[in-house]
């Protein structure tokens, strides 16, 4: 099926520990972010992607690294995870055709730092 | 950065009842989205508005783009129990056109 797929469901890290969250789409789409959602702040842009090989920092990209080696891949990596960081991780990936902005969001990662 | 600011923050509604929530924004965007969010999944788009003044629905969903570029507000009409979840408008804005979402109106709905 068509869409954007993110791994892991969930996952508990120790404070320190370091983990990579995949987003793979098959929609050919060029642009690729990455949000994370805490209660009551909404979805907030970490990183983004706007083709193969290129990444830019969002709105709170502290403590997190992205890559974009491949079209369909976007990766998020955490070096030394902190308690600051559990949340929910969504990736996002967009086209533009005919006039319409055409977002799709993978169901989420849920990340618990102890 | 841009901030949206959507209200109410949360809604307890009764089946059948109509809803209306709205985001406003302190600068113009020129593309208002709403997004409504079940639990345990992402954002799915309900509703995108392209010109000031628009008026689109979909289904028992209607939303206006507001004339001065810096508001929006989402109607949903003869509400069901399916229709709970989180509703978040947002706006796309720079080169990469990068989603800001607003903070989310919570609907809950009783039988």
């Amino acid at each position: 099926n068509a869409g954007v797929t993110q791994t892991p469901k969930f996952r508990v890290l120790k404070t320190g520990q370091s983990m990579t969250l995949l987003c793979a789409q098959d929609m050919n789409h060029e642009y690729m972010y990455w949000y994370r959602q805490d209660p009551g702040m909404g979805l907030r842009l970490i990183h983004y992607s706007v083709g193969e090989g290129t990444t830019a920092k969002g709105e709170v990209p502290d403590g997190y690294n992205v890559s974009r080696l491949k079209k369909q891949n976007f990766l998020l990596g955490l070096e030394s995870a902190a308690p600051s960081q559990t949340s929910v991780y969504f990736c996002a990936s967009r086209t533009w055709t005919g006039g319409y902005y055409g977002y799709t969001f993978g169901s989420g990662t849920r990340l618990t730092v102890v | 950065g841009q901030q949206l600011n959507q209200s109410p923050q949360s809604m307890f509604i009764q089946e059948g009842e109509d809803v209306s929530m709205n985001c406003t924004s302190s600068s113009i965007f020129n593309t208002w989205l709403w997004y409504k969010q079940d639990p345990g999944e992402g954002p799915v788009l309900l509703i995108a508005l392209y010109k000031a003044g628009e008026l689109t629905s979909n289904g028992r969903l209607t939303a206006q783009f507001g004339i001065t570029r810096k508001d929006s507000f989402l109607n949903i009409s003869a509400s069901i129990p399916s229709d709970v979840g989180i509703y978040f408008c947002a706006g796309p804005t720079g080169t990469a056109s990068k989603l800001t979402f607003g903070t989310g109106t919570r609907l809950q709905v009783t039988l």
